[in-house]
């Protein structure tokens, strides 16, 4: 089983339309959450940290459940500059876990 | 201003030949690490160093070796024994006191073996 699994996608949503996903973990000493967007042929940059209680940046949701190990991202009023794919990342400390990343596109 | 520095960003080699890609940091960042990413997969981990002159192997160490003389620099050697070394690589680093800290990463290189 992988450390980190995604749902690949692509989700494909018109603009201003509200996408989520998923990605569920196996170590349950996992402390650190991450999302990270990647775009194409470059390097991933840091979304948001995703925290025990949940937390918000603008139209970025993130979820943490423990229990069901799994985080979640959601999206709000999703803009054309939104689409890319994004990564969720896990780790017990030092050595991070990637997913292979979830491909949303926005269409106008 | 501050930031993880790789280079070059395109590389080909002819197959057999041993190439070493530079990553060099000024965010004062103690650890740092090498991921490799293909075409519709995640990033897996090479290898890791969270100190000066140490290192540990990640996922997939093999055919490719690392050095830290300096908290600065982790350079990657893409060795010939490495069977499958087309691929794009990732440097990273973060604070290693932080466990929950974030990683930066460098814009990657794009290795090609012909």
């Amino acid at each position: 089983r992988k450390e980190v699994e995604q749902d690949p996608g692509p989700f494909n949503v018109p603009e201003g339309a509200t996408v989520a996903f998923n990605c569920t973990y196996s170590n349950s000493a996992s402390q650190s959450f991450f999302w990270y967007r990647q775009d194409c042929r470059k390097e991933p940059k840091l979304l948001m940290s995703v925290y025990s209680s949940g937390n918000e940046d603008g139209r970025f949701t993130a979820q943490l459940n423990r229990a069901s190990q799994y985080i979640s991202l959601l999206i709000r009023d999703s803009k054309l500059s939104d689409s890319a794919t994004y990564l969720c990342v896990v780790g017990p400390d030092y050595k991070l876990s990637f997913g292979a990343g979830t491909t949303v596109t926005v269409r106008a | 201003d501050g930031g993880i520095t790789q280079s070059p960003k395109y590389l080909f080699r002819k197959e057999g030949q041993n190439v070493t890609l530079s990553c060099e940091q000024n965010l004062n960042h103690d650890a740092m690490y090498w991921y490799r990413q293909d075409p519709g997969q995640g990033l897996r981990l090479i290898y890791y160093s969270q100190i000066v002159n140490d290192f540990q192997k990640g996922d997939i160490a093999e055919g490719y070796s690392v050095s830290r003389e300096k908290k600065e620099s982790f350079p990657l050697t893409v060795t010939s024994a490495q069977k499958n070394p087309t691929a794009f690589y990732l440097c990273a680093s973060r604070w290693a006191d932080q466990n929950t800290g974030e990683l930066f990463f460098g814009e990657g290189s794009r290795l090609t073996v012909l």
